[in-house]
């Protein structure tokens, strides 16, 4: 059973276009996040939300959107997509609970998003 | 603001140990993380220090010391999978705030 789990794992688009990312977590974590991964490898932290409502937003352009339908899911919504968007994007989940591990964050196996 | 410096890149011989450095500049400190990815993967949770000291998990420890900012991973009997790259990461609130990654260091073991 795959604890985070986001689809799609590849995305090739193009320039313009409207893409979604999903991801869903079944460990019962209270907080999801978004973090960008550039090609130089630097995870920057997009969005973090709390039982559904969001608590960062880092400077992201508000292209990106991100939905939390329930606690279990946070989706990646961008609108018209840039050659600068191209990179993975990790969703991730934690749970503030338990002080002794809320600092352990659980990532998805990531989606590759290539813009051309 | 939070920064963290870790070297970009160490190369180490197979069943030796390496150590990786990361220093940090923080306000509000209240842990530091290390993480292992490797090529294609995510990044995969290795320990957690909140308080100075040795943690020890296994082939790997890591150190904090909150009086100088500064932590480190150590690794020891290497092995070809242990290449990969690792990050440090700073967290300065319990609970919801997210963590802030250094910018990763690769670990390269060869033969």
């Amino acid at each position: 059973d795959t604890a985070v789990s986001q689809t799609p794992k590849y995305l090739v688009t193009q320039m313009g276009n409207d893409k979604s990312i999903k991801c869903e977590q079944n460990l019962g974590h209270d907080t999801m996040y978004w973090y960008k991964q550039d090609s130089k490898k630097f995870l920057k932290i997009m969005f973090s939300y709390n039982n559904k409502e969001l608590i960062i937003n880092e400077t992201v352009p508000n292209r990106f959107s991100p939905k939390s339908p329930d606690k279990a899911h946070l989706n990646l919504h961008i609108n018209s997509l840039e050659l600068g968007d191209s990179a993975v994007y990790f969703c991730a989940s934690s749970t503030p609970t338990e002080p002794a591990t809320n600092e352990k964050l659980f990532f998805g196996s990531g989606t590759q998003l290539s813009v051309l | 603001g939070q920064s963290l410096e870790q070297p970009s890149e160490v190369t180490a011989v197979e069943g030796a140990i390496v150590q990786i450095n990361c220093t940090y500049q923080t306000s509000g400190f209240y842990g530091l993380s290390w993480y292992q990815q490797h090529d294609g993967g995510a990044p995969t949770f290795l320990s957690y220090n909140g308080l100075d000291g040795l943690e020890e998990t296994g082939r790997f420890s890591s150190f904090l010391s909150r009086s100088d900012s500064y932590g480190y991973l150590l690794l020891q009997e290497l092995q070809m999978k242990d290449s990969a790259s690792y990050f440090c990461a700073v967290s300065t609130v319990s609970g919801t705030t997210p963590l802030v990654f250094g910018k990763g260091t690769r670990l390269s073991v060869i033969a």
